[in-house]
């Protein structure tokens, strides 16, 4: 079974901080894949990043980092200098060839940033 | 490239109404995914299909049926509608991975679906 654990139901933040989410996962798979998902008002899914389990790197693209630890299983993602676009909803999610490839979500974070 | 394409975008259904939401895709996914989701709440698969003539139940698959007769095409159909089906419905594809490839799942932008 595969589950996601996104602790952080709602953050509140003011422009120009830097917004960390957490992501707790639990497979049962050696080979997987992370991902994280934007969700704004308007209701699309927005692909951001993706991680394969093995690949431990982590890196900066733009304002978006990744902390990608398998010892802990914890896939953070945090926004340096948010801006009021990064309103949203963010999802964490996970997929696996034992189950093809099936995402499966956490319950997702809402992330305010107030001018 | 259209990628996924669902239809319609808006639908409200009395109780006891059934439809069809569709799901098409041009990229050649062998696999698509419904996902319904839920005011505040994360995605839950419904069913979901691995190529054509192949489908299989999610988390959550009552009061749904799909098909797959060609690799394009997913349709999701619910029979008799109820209150409890009012969500936002995506759907999803992905082609076969290997090892160090990047894909994640294509999603369409949702059938916002309300039963009164």
């Amino acid at each position: 079974a595969q589950k996601v654990t996104q602790a952080q139901t709602e953050i509140s933040v003011v422009e120009k901080e830097d917004v960390t989410l957490d992501c707790v996962y639990e497979t049962r798979d050696t080979t997987y894949y992370l991902f994280w998902y934007k969700q704004p008002p308007s209701g699309e899914l927005v692909f951001l990043i993706r991680r394969n389990s093995f690949d431990e790197q982590n890196e900066i693209s733009g304002r978006y980092s990744w902390n990608f630890q398998k010892s802990t299983s914890s896939f953070n993602f945090t926004i340096t200098a948010s801006q009021v676009v990064d309103s949203a909803v963010y999802f964490c999610a996970l997929s696996g060839p034992s189950n093809d490839y099936k995402l499966s979500f956490g319950a997702g974070t809402t992330v305010t940033v107030r001018a | 490239n259209a990628g996924v394409t669902q239809t319609p975008k808006f639908r409200i259904l009395k109780i006891g109404q059934s439809m069809t939401l569709q799901c098409t895709q041009d990229m050649n996914h062998n696999y698509m995914y419904w996902y319904r989701q839920d005011p505040g709440m994360g995605l839950k698969l419904i069913y979901y299909s691995v190529g054509a003539g192949i489908t299989d139940k999610g988390e959550v698959p009552n009061g749904y049926n799909v098909s797959r007769s060609t690799t394009e095409d997913f349709p999701l159909r619910l029979e008799l509608a109820a209150p409890s089906q009012t969500s936002v419905y995506f759907c999803a594809s992905i082609g076969r991975t290997h090892r160090g490839s990047n894909q994640p799942q294509h999603f369409g932008d949702g059938t916002r679906l309300s039963i009164l």
